[in-house]
C-alpha cells in the first residue's frame, strides 16, 4: 500500500551542527511534499513544501530536497539550534488535500 | 498561534460518558479535518469535511461522530469511548483544495484520556 515513512527514529546532533532529517515515500503520484515540526505539547507546525515540478527548496534555514527518482524527500537544517529539538514529519499530498503522514523523527539538540 | 484553536486541551472522560471536542479556525479555510495521534503511531487521518460537507471518513467507528456546523467550526462528539481511544486529537484546516495549495494548519490539540 502507500506510505509514508522515516528512515531514522532519533536524530541527536550538537548545537551549531547541520541535521538532516530523511523520509522516503511509495506513492509515485504524489505531487506534493510538506515537511511539520510537532514540539512537546503542540499541535504540528508548517516548517517548508515543495512540489514535485521542483528538487529543490530553501527557506530560513531550511531546505527540502526531493528526489522523484528513488522517491526520497529530507529536510536540512543548517546550525541547529536548542529550539529546533522537536519531533519532524515529513507528509504527502495524495491527491484531495488529505495528507499522510510518516511516523516522525525526533531531532534532540545538545548545546 | 496558527488560527486555529482547540478546546478543551485537555479532557479525561470515563467510557460512559459524552463529550464534545471543540475547533475553531479564524483564517478563512473552507476544509477542515479531524486527526488522532496516538503513541509511536503515524497521524490518522479521521474526517475531512469541505465547504462543510463531510468528504471522507477513514473507517471510524461511530463512537465519534463530528459536525461542522459552519466553515469556521468543527466539533467531534464522543459517547462510550474506549480505553484505546486515548490520544491526542488534532483539528486541522486548509483553503480549498481544489486551489492546490494543500497546506494544513494544525491546532494545539485536546489530550483525551478515557477511563
Amino acid at each position: 500500500g502507500e506510505s509514508v515513512g522515516l528512515h531514522l527514529p532519533t536524530l541527536s546532533v550538537q548545537e551549531g551542527d547541520n541535521s538532516i532529517i530523511n523520509c522516503a515515500y511509495s506513492n509515485s503520484a504524489s505531487d506534493y511534499f510538506i515537511w511539520y515540526k510537532q514540539e512537546s505539547g503542540k499541535g504540528p507546525q508548517f516548517i517548508i513544501d515543495i512540489r514535485s515540478n521542483m528538487d529543490k527548496r530553501q527557506g530560513q534555514r531550511v531546505t527540502v530536497l526531493l528526489n522523484k527518482t528513488v522517491k526520497h524527500l529530507s529536510l536540512q537544517i543548517a546550525a541547529t539550534q536548542p529550539g529546533d529539538s522537536a519531533v519532524y514529519f515529513c507528509a504527502e499530498n495524495n491527491g484531495y488535500s488529505t495528507l499522510t503522514f510518516g511516523k516522525g523523527t525526533m531531532l534532540l539538540v545538545s548545546p | 498561534e496558527t488560527g486555529v484553536t482547540q478546546t478543551p486541551r485537555h479532557l479525561v472522560m470515563g467510557m460512559t460518558n459524552k463529550k464534545s471536542l471543540k475547533c475553531e479556525q479564524h483564517l478563512g479555510h473552507n476544509a477542515m479535518y479531524w486527526y488522532k495521534q496516538s503513541a509511536k503511531k503515524p497521524l490518522e487521518l479521521m474526517f475531512v469535511y469541505s465547504l462543510e460537507e463531510r468528504v471522507e471518513n477513514n473507517s471510524v467507528p461511530s463512537r465519534f461522530s463530528p459536525e461542522c456546523p459552519n466553515s469556521s467550526h468543527l466539533f467531534l462528539h464522543l459517547h462510550t469511548l474506549q480505553p484505546e481511544d486515548s490520544a491526542l486529537y488534532l483539528c486541522a484546516s486548509s483553503q480549498d483544495p481544489a486551489q492546490g495549495n494543500t497546506e494544513a494548519f494544525f491546532g494545539q490539540g485536546t489530550r483525551l484520556t478515557v477511563v
